[in-house]
């Protein structure tokens, strides 16, 4: 099967500019789930979709969202763009395995606010 | 909210000394995951533990899940270049958010 695919890769923004990331999960995983990777606060989740509707959400302010598709891809918007708002975000593709869900993760996109 | 926390943050071994890493939870876990980050890479799931006091063992590699199941560890066994990264542990918070600890980056010097 092929991996969890994110696009873009990389990206640069501005201050105050929204974007929009995808990611595919592997065919056949219903769950995606969201999260964003800093040096200074390591690997925060934003939130989990499970046949298009949001399981779960972290602590994060409204500017980040995102949706899910019939076909389980996912998407997560940020708005008003902010310099903190560096940083890598991964995408998890998940499989229910015994008592909890393996997460397989995406290559991530980064993005740098400038 | 839970907590995870992982010690040490760095270590620096030489290739062929022991490793370890500690994960503790402020609450319990149904069950604990570990999972590898290499330099410039993502994390990849290595295993998971369920029950209490479980010990799994992957090569080199032993993890152990607490009697209380509120701690684990990972032990890796002569360590090689291989094994450089950042190891995770991860625990499942409420609902399905998985709440990972800041990690322990290893690097091991030939």
């Amino acid at each position: 099967k092929a991996g969890v695919t994110q696009t873009p890769r990389y990206l640069i923004k501005t201050r105050g500019q929204q974007v929009t990331l995808s990611c595919s999960p592997i065919s056949g995983h219903r769950s995606v789930s969201w999260y964003q990777q800093t040096p200074g606060q390591g690997l925060q989740f934003l939130f989990e979709y499970f046949s298009e509707t949001q399981r779960n959400k972290g602590n994060f302010p409204g500017r980040f969202s995102g949706r899910q598709f019939s076909n389980s891809r996912s998407e997560m918007n940020v708005s008003t763009l902010e310099l903190g708002d560096s940083a890598l975000y991964l995408c998890a593709s998940n499989y229910r395995q015994g008592a909890g869900d393996t997460q397989y993760f995406g290559p991530g996109t980064r993005l740098t606010v400038l | 909210g839970q907590q995870v926390m992982q010690i040490p943050q760095y270590q620096h071994v030489q290739e062929g000394e022991d490793f370890t890493t500690y994960c503790n939870s402020s609450t319990t876990l149904s069950n604990i995951q570990w999972y590898k980050q290499r330099p410039g890479g993502h994390p990849v799931f290595l295993i998971q533990l369920v029950k209490s006091g479980e010990v799994k063992k992957q090569k080199r590699l032993t993890f152990q899940f607490g009697e209380a199941k509120k701690n684990s560890s990972l032990h890796i066994t002569a360590t090689q270049t291989t094994d450089v990264g950042t190891y995770f542990c991860a625990g499942f918070g409420a609902g399905y958010a998985l709440n990972f600890g800041k990690g322990t980056s290893l690097l091991v010097t030939p």
